[in-house]
């Protein structure tokens, strides 16, 4: 079955440094792949996605991410952090087998530290 | 447009006590979804549904009903509340893209306390 494993409950970076969260998955087909954002007390809003057109992917708010195929891995990053981006970060897939699912990630909460 | 709504906000129960809550879209999305979120957990998918009419389990069905009798609308019924449904519920829906991929709209959702 498709999974989602996310490296770290708890990433914390300081204001200004470069912000690396991971994703990978479990599957030989690639799937669709998302990054979404919650911040506290909030839904969650979309990010970014790769759906098959280029393996780097620019999100909102200076985000972006690069799907390797080798490696199973859509990593999220930003060069700069800032301390609006304290916030819980979902990556997630969609079996390319199953569009009408989409399997979540345990999140990574990000801490910006001052 | 709203997006998708979610009524109510918060919630607090009894154990034994029934209460539907209810998610709307105004995006005409084919598919909805209904979610809780618990500490350390993640999102984990209840019910959802791929057209009005249908519906199907998820992860965690068990003690949980849902309806979706017009497309913009999908219900997320408590038949008799436990304390282990403590916890945030997100509606969702979502459209099927021209690749097949499916991108998610989620609600603000609604905090459920079962004493």
């Amino acid at each position: 079955a498709q999974s989602v494993t996310q490296l770290g409950s708890h990433v914390s970076v300081s204001e200004g440094a470069l912000v690396l969260l991971r994703c990978n998955y479990s599957s030989s087909v690639p799937p669709y792949l998302f990054w979404y954002v919650q911040y506290p007390n909030q839904g969650l809003q979309l990010l970014l996605k790769y759906t098959s057109a280029a393996t780097l992917v620019k999100g909102i708010n200076g985000f972006e991410a690069e799907f390797k195929k080798s490696e199973t891995s859509f990593h999220l990053t930003k060069p700069s952090a800032h301390m609006s981006d304290a916030a819980e970060y979902f990556c997630a897939v969609t079996p390319r087998s199953s569009a009408s699912k989409i399997i979540f990630g345990s999140g990574t909460r990000l801490s910006i530290r001052p | 447009n709203a997006g998708v709504t979610q009524t109510p906000k918060f919630r607090v129960l009894k154990t034994g006590q029934s209460m539907t809550l209810l998610c709307a879209q105004d995006m005409n999305h084919e598919y909805m979804y209904w979610y809780r979120q618990d500490p350390g957990m993640g999102l984990r998918l209840i019910h959802y549904s791929v057209g009005e009419g249908t519906t199907a389990k998820g992860e965690v069905p068990d003690g949980y009903n849902v309806s979706r009798l017009k497309k913009q609308n999908f219900l997320l019924g408590l038949e008799s509340a436990a304390p282990s449904q403590t916890s945030v519920y997100f509606c969702a829906s979502s459209y099927l893209g021209a690749r097949g991929f499916n991108e998610q709209f989620f609600g603000p959702g609604t905090r459920l306390t079962v004493l």
